[in-house]
């Protein structure tokens, strides 16, 4: 079984739309961190953002937002009035305090914003 | 600042060859680690370091090593490369393992013929 599960292959969307990016993760531990990165067309990796298991605030950078839910498992990403430079590809991980030699991407989700 | 520098960003290789990527990062951060990107998928662990001196295997460390003899660098040497090697390798750096991987270098496009 996938330990991070990125439903959305590919989404597209049309500039200044709401977009929000699916994550579904799988784990026993209770200490655990999630993590969003983007890549964009150029193959540069960037951090968005990390949480731990112990906040499940929800976080708001900017136009990027949040929503982690440890009912559901989930740590949704949200883009709000999308720009064409958000296009890239988002990619959702985790990794987990009992065991540090693995860390588990998503296969990510392209998201294309058209002008 | 320079970040994490990686070197070189692009090599073709041609089978049972040896070659070692560089990894060099000016934040003083402890925790280091290499990654590949095979196509249309996300990171895979090669290996990481918790400091100078202290290397472990990560999910896919077969046919590499590594190796940290100071904090600022943290080379990645294949020892005869295959042609399953062929991958996009990222190495990073973060302020502890619980951040990882965190701050990237551009990458090394690396193709085994």
């Amino acid at each position: 079984a996938q330990k991070v599960t990125q439903a959305q292959t590919e989404i597209s969307v049309v500039e200044k739309e709401d977009v929000t990016l699916d994550c579904v993760y799988e784990t026993r531990d209770t200490t655990y961190y999630l993590f969003w990165y983007k890549q964009p067309p150029s193959g540069e990796l960037v951090f968005l953002i990390r949480r731990n298991s112990f906040d499940e605030q929800n976080e708001i950078s900017g136009r990027y937002s949040w929503n982690f839910q440890k009912s559901t498992s989930s740590f949704n990403f949200t883009i709000t009035a999308s720009q064409v430079v958000d296009s890239a590809v988002y990619f959702c991980a985790l990794s987990e305090a009992n065991n540090f030699n693995k860390f588990y991407f998503g296969s990510g989700t392209k998201l294309n914003v058209k002008p | 600042n320079a970040g994490v520098t990686q070197t070189p960003k692009f090599q073709v290789l041609k089978t049972g060859q040896s070659m070692t990527l560089q990894c060099a990062q000016d934040m003083n951060h402890e925790y280091m680690s290499w990654y590949r990107q095979d196509p249309g998928m996300g990171l895979r662990l090669i290996h990481y370091s918790v400091g100078a001196g202290i290397t472990d295997q990560g999910e896919v460390p077969n046919g590499y090593n590594v190796s940290r003899s100071t904090t600022e660098d943290f080379p990645l040497r294949l020892l005869s490369a295959a042609p399953s090697q062929t991958s996009v390798y990222f190495c990073a750096s973060s302020r502890d393992r619980s951040w990882q991987p965190q701050h990237f270098g551009d990458g090394t496009r690396l193709s085994i013929l």
